[in-house]
């Protein structure tokens, strides 16, 4: 079985600033790691992915992630923020194998302020 | 292709009543997930299918619960006699076996509150 802790429920920070979204995993098996993005009653759109390879993973509207196996650690990264950022973000894992279903953290609210 | 879709995407019932719920999944992906997210909560699994056959099924899915995909196209998902703790988002994933590593790519979801 997996499970994700995502650190901070509540991520304020001022517009064109840089931020972490942190997220980290426990697994007895390896993993893929994903990040989704929802904005107000929505549902979840792919940031992005780490299936192998890279450990640094870059997705959409500028956002990357980087794996730590050491840490078990997939932490979200931005350089400047837009107002449009503002939406929850949810960390997710699922285990190679059988196992089928995503794991989420149970989200980061980002708040972007002008 | 739009995607998956969802229908309806809000639902307002009275407790007891029976509700069901449709998704319609990415065309040629074979794989289907229905998740029930609660406020402030991330996603939690309930049930999966490759084509029409359901593989597994979470401890949330109750005995009030049942999921169904008859052609393995489209999906339902039905809730009898609702109680107010159902309340909540159910979302749809879909996602191709061997593919993209089964990336799930999720619909707008169906807002259910029991009143």
């Amino acid at each position: 079985a997996q499970s994700v802790t995502q650190l901070d429920s509540q991520v304020p920070v001022f517009e064109e600033a840089p931020v972490e979204l942190r997220c980290n995993y426990s697994s007895s098996v390896s993993v893929y790691l994903f990040w989704y993005v929802q904005y107000p009653n929505q549902g979840l759109q792919l940031l992005l992915k780490y299936l192998s390879g890279s450990t640094l993973v870059k997705g959409i509207n500028g956002f990357e992630a980087e794996f730590n196996k050491s840490q078990t650690s997939f932490h979200l990264r931005k350089p400047s923020v837009h107002i449009s950022d503002t939406a929850e973000y949810f960390c997710a894992v699922r285990g190679w194998g059988s196992a089928r279903q995503l794991t989420f953290g149970s989200g980061t609210q980002l708040t972007v302020l002008p | 292709d739009t995607g998956v879709s969802q229908d309806p995407r809000h639902k307002i019932t009275k407790r007891g009543q029976n509700v069901t719920f449709r998704c319609d999944p990415i065309s040629e992906h074979n794989r289907l997930y229905w998740y029930r997210q609660t406020l402030g909560q991330g996603p939690e699994f309930l049930t999966y299918f490759q084509n029409e056959a359901q593989l597994e099924k979470s401890r949330l899915l109750s005995d009030r619960f049942s999921a169904e995909r008859p052609k393995g196209s489209f999906s339902t998902l039905e809730i009898q006699r609702t109680e107010q703790g159902d309340s909540a988002m159910y979302l749809c994933a879909s996602s191709l076996s061997g593919g993209d590593q089964e990336t799930q790519y999720f619909g707008p979801g169906t807002r259910l509150l029991v009143l």
